[in-house]
């Protein structure tokens, strides 16, 4: 399966932006890219995700390269709330169906105020 | 819609004892996942179902562990007997999957703290 590859650990403060990288050097064409975050003590949810195209929700904005080889999660006001680990993952393509989601070990976010 | 449901969500056992995790899927889910989650380990797939079938067990760390999934509503994570290496949260995911629609999202629970002494 296609490897993802994230920083430990960043550090924010408060109502500033924040840049989240992930590395998929290894991403095939069809390959769709998620982004998950758990905060403390409660189970991942579903951040957004993307395909080529920059996409946009309530929650973030997820920039992809052109070459699709990484991407950016980007949180356009940090809040306290959103100290979490942000997990990026390929959705893996099998002919129309999705493969299995393969967390890795995800970048720590804290928020200082 | 109450989301994934599991119980109980603390777990204290001693070695030996059979536990019994359960689940209840958002309902008109079509996709279960049962997860584990370690500080060595991270999350890892266990098992999943697809309608109530058992699609893929490879996670499954040994015959210990067995899972059942009898209705639409309804999944068991059992382990007998359990050991102290089998303290972690287990979680619960659920998923629809519609036919030529990617990406699929998955529906995470609350987890169960299971701790085995």
């Amino acid at each position: 399966d296609a490897k993802t590859t994230q920083p430990n650990s960043m550090e924010s403060n408060e109502e500033e932006p924040v840049h989240l990288p992930c590395n998929h050097s290894t991403i095939s064409g069809t390959d769709y890219i998620h982004w998950y975050r758990q905060l403390p003590s409660q189970g991942p949810e579903y951040v957004i995700h993307g395909l080529t195209s920059n996409v946009n929700n309530r929650m973030a904005s997820l920039a992809i390269a052109e070459d699709r080889k990484s991407s950016t999660l980007i949180l356009h006001r940090a809040t306290l709330r959103d100290a979490a680990v942000y997990y990026c993952i390929l959705g893996m393509n099998y002919g129309g169906s999705q493969g299995n989601l393969i967390f890795g070990k995800g970048t720590k976010l804290s928020v200082k105020p | 819609d109450a989301g994934v449901i599991q119980s109980p969500r603390h777990e204290v056992t001693e070695m030996g004892q059979e536990v019994t995790l359960r689940c209840k899927p958002i309902s008109g889910h079509d996709y279960l996942f049962w997860y584990r989650q370690t500080m060595m380990r991270g999350l890892e797939l266990l098992i999943y179902f697809n309608n109530n079938v058992p699609i893929d067990d490879s996670g499954m760390p040994e015959d210990r562990f067995s899972a059942k999934m009898p209705n639409a509503s309804f999944s068991t994570l059992k382990i007998q007997p359990s050991e102290p290496r089998d303290s972690a949260v287990y979680f619960c995911a659920s998923s629809l999957r519609v036919a030529g629609k990617l990406p699929y999202e998955q529906y995470f629970g609350p987890g169960t703290r299971l701790t085995v002494t």
